[in-house]
């Protein structure tokens, strides 16, 4: 079956450190994968997605991630955190004649520590 | 420009009582979704317009729940005979083609609550 696995519900960085947020996927189709971010009383903002070009995709507000094949994953990186990222984040999934269709993960929510 | 945007953003409903979300999508967006956020979890798929036509509707979890999207724009998703277990924040997106690699704009979703 198709599914997004994010590892870890919560996870709390100081300012300034970084920020790894976990994205497994399941299927036997190539993927196509998206992060969104969800502030406190406002819609889902798409961060970035990988749509089977570079590996290496950079989104807005200085982050990224990279898809890799071999490991099933597409985690989220930021090289310093920044008291305006505290917020849910949320990993997802689709697939070629899907229509778009989106598999969300459980979704992570980031603190970030003065 | 003007994003997606939902109505209502709250509703309090009683079990048994019908309800009738709106979403209006971003003009010229012909693919529309909907999506439905329980309490700690990721959004979970209801159904998925192509213009006017329902192009996938396995994500409606049974047939008290019903969506329209008539002239291809606004869309109404409409609950019967509400039941507690309905409650949770009603998302809609859209996007430009309905092409699996689109962005999806979301709205700011309607948060229903059945008593």
């Amino acid at each position: 079956a198709q599914s997004v696995t994010q590892l870890g519900s919560h996870v709390s960085v100081s300012e300034g450190a970084l920020v790894l947020l976990r994205c497994n996927y399941s299927s036997s189709v190539p993927p196509y994968l998206f992060w969104y971010v969800q502030y406190p009383n406002q819609g889902l903002q798409l961060l970035l997605k990988y749509t089977s070009a570079a590996t290496l995709v950079k989104g807005i507000n200085g982050f990224e991630a990279e898809f890799k094949k071999s490991e099933t994953s597409f985690h989220l990186t930021k090289p310093s955190a920044h008291m305006s990222d505290a917020a849910e984040y949320f990993c997802a999934v689709t697939f070629y004649n899907q229509g778009g269709k989106l598999i969300f993960g459980q979704g992570t929510e980031l603190s970030v520590k003065p | 420009g003007a994003g997606v945007s939902q109505t209502p953003s709250n509703k309090v409903t009683e079990k048994g009582k019908y309800v009738e979300l709106r979403c209006d999508p971003i003009s010229g967006h012909t693919a529309l979704y909907w999506y439905r956020q329980s309490l700690g979890q990721g959004p979970e798929f209801l159904i998925y317009f192509q213009g006017t036509g329902a192009a996938d509707d396995s994500g409606l979890p049974n047939d008290r729940f019903f969506a329209v999207r008539p002239e291809g724009s606004v869309s109404t998703l409409k609950i019967q005979r509400t039941e507690r277990g309905d409650s949770a924040v009603y998302l809609c997106a859209s996007s430009s083609n309905g092409r699996s690699t689109d962005t999806q704009y979301f709205g700011p979703g309607t948060r229903l609550t059945v008593l």
